[in-house]
């Protein structure tokens, strides 16, 4: 069973800048998510995609995209990036049906410096 | 609004003794709960999940968590910590049922000692 896996693991960018970030999704999971983790910090939820559609969104401004495709791997996109910007982005997959006790199966993240 | 505190941001146990990390949340109705480990450069890794099925939870590894409701608290221990504990730990509760949106406490950076 192949894992959750996230490219790049490490980026540098500049402010102002636009970033995609990319995630394939565990095999079999068709929902996944994405966090931010910032130096120090727990992983901060961003949003959700189900089936091709954002299904949930945490407090993130607009200028934080995502894309579902359908063989239900993802892209983050984060545009007019900030120095804050700065952080692990973590990418999780998750299959429906475990009811309310989903475990997320988590990629090793996307390294993202702003600069 | 759900939320978890992990009391500790840094603990430090010598190898071979109890591991006792602790995690109170906050829910207005029945919460799912996690602990995931997160090692230096890897992805997070669940360590044991409450179903309520059982309030004591057994996870991988030798670590156990158990629910006590009337605390709110879901403490993280382990009999004898090993040097390959080592590690950040996140207490989590889930956002509500159904959904998979996770709260992250801000974590426990757990070192071993030798």
């Amino acid at each position: 069973e192949t894992g959750v896996t996230q490219s790049p693991t490490h980026l540098i960018k500049t402010r102002g800048q636009q970033v995609t970030l990319r995630c394939s999704s565990q095999s079999g999971h068709n929902t996944v998510s994405w966090y931010q983790q910032a130096l120090g910090q727990g992983p901060q939820f961003i949003f959700q995609y189900y089936r091709e559609e954002e299904n949930g969104r945490g407090n993130f401004p607009p200028r934080f995209s995502g894309l579902q495709f359908p063989n239900y791997s993802s892209e983050l996109n984060v545009n007019a990036l900030e120095l804050d910007d700065s952080a692990l982005y973590l990418c999780a997959s998750s299959y429906p049906g475990q009811g309310a006790h989903g475990e997320l199966f988590f990629g090793e993240g996307s390294r993202l410096t702003v600069l | 609004a759900q939320s978890v505190t992990q009391l500790d941001s840094h603990v430090s146990v010598s190898e071979g003794t109890p591991v006792l990390l602790r995690c109170n949340y906050s829910s207005s109705y029945s919460p799912s709960l996690f602990w995931y480990v997160q090692h230096p450069n890897k992805g997070l890794q669940l360590l044991l999940k409450y179903t309520s099925a059982a309030t004591l939870v057994k996870g991988i590894n030798g670590f156990e968590a158990e629910f006590k409701k009337s605390e709110t608290s879901f403490h993280l221990t382990k009999p004898s910590a090993h040097m390959s504990d080592a590690a950040e730990y996140f207490c989590v509760v889930s956002d509500r049922a159904g959904t998979y949106k996770y709260i992250f406490g801000t974590g426990t950076r757990l070192k071993v000692l030798a």
